[in-house]
């Protein structure tokens, strides 16, 4: 069966410092999303993504934040100075529409910011 | 704004007993997700309800939606260990179509 993937797994890095974490979602699905999970805490959500830009973005979602799909399989989120309330694990999803299928997540990378 | 509200938080059951998860939400939406988490793991879908009276059932979990009354349940039968994880309901605001409101997970465990 098809899966997204997600890496790296585990990501640490200092405060201030840029990461990017990578996502391949299912090959024929058009929409795609990150959220993110604070250890032991409900999952949030961060942004949606279709034809090539942000369908929807939450509060979370801030300048700092930002996602691409650089080519026809990768897509994206890149924080650019990194907070230490940003720790989370970070899911990426795709469906193959906007209504009625469920999302399909990856594994997540855990971004773990000293 | 969307709340979605799960209970209980914490199950612990027995093997071959019988529950039902509940989880409310406070807007109007005809769409909503079930899915299981492993300790460390990604989410798994479980069931999709899309309109009022929507049932659907898999092995032991069997899940329905009354919009009416903004609840879905989980039922589970004659539980097993296998079925030990955190339960998630989301709910997809009609309004937005592409985002999901997530509960705050139910965390079963089933002792032998």
């Amino acid at each position: 069966e098809p899966e997204v993937t997600q890496t790296p797994s585990h990501q640490v890095t200092q405060m201030g410092q840029e990461v990017i974490l990578r996502c391949v979602p299912i090959s024929n699905h058009l929409y795609f999303y990150w959220y993110r999970q604070i250890l032991g805490q409900k999952v949030e959500f961060l942004v949606s993504f279709y034809n090539n830009e942000i369908s929807e973005k939450s509060e979370i979602f801030d300048d700092q934040f930002s996602v691409e799909r650089p080519d026809g399989s990768n897509f994206t989120l890149k924080i650019r100075s990194t907070k230490l309330e940003d720790s989370a694990m970070y899911f990426c999803a795709s469906s193959e529409d906007r209504q009625y299928s469920p999302l399909h997540f990856g594994n997540g990378t855990r971004l773990t910011v000293t | 704004e969307l709340k979605v509200e799960q209970n209980p938080l914490f199950l612990s059951m027995q093997e071959g007993k019988n529950y039902t998860i509940y989880c409310n939400y406070s807007t109007t939406s005809d769409r909503l997700y079930w899915y299981r988490q492993d300790p460390g793991k990604s989410l798994e879908s479980l069931f999709v309800l899309l309109s009022n009276g929507a049932v659907k059932q898999e092995g032991r979990l069997m899940a329905s939606l009354d919009t009416k009354a903004r609840l879905s349940t989980l039922h589970i039968t004659a539980a097993v260990h296998d079925l030990s994880a955190t339960y998630f309901c989301a709910v997809d605001e009609e309004t937005s179509g592409s985002r999901l409101t997530f509960g705050e997970g139910t965390q079963l465990t089933v002792n032998p």
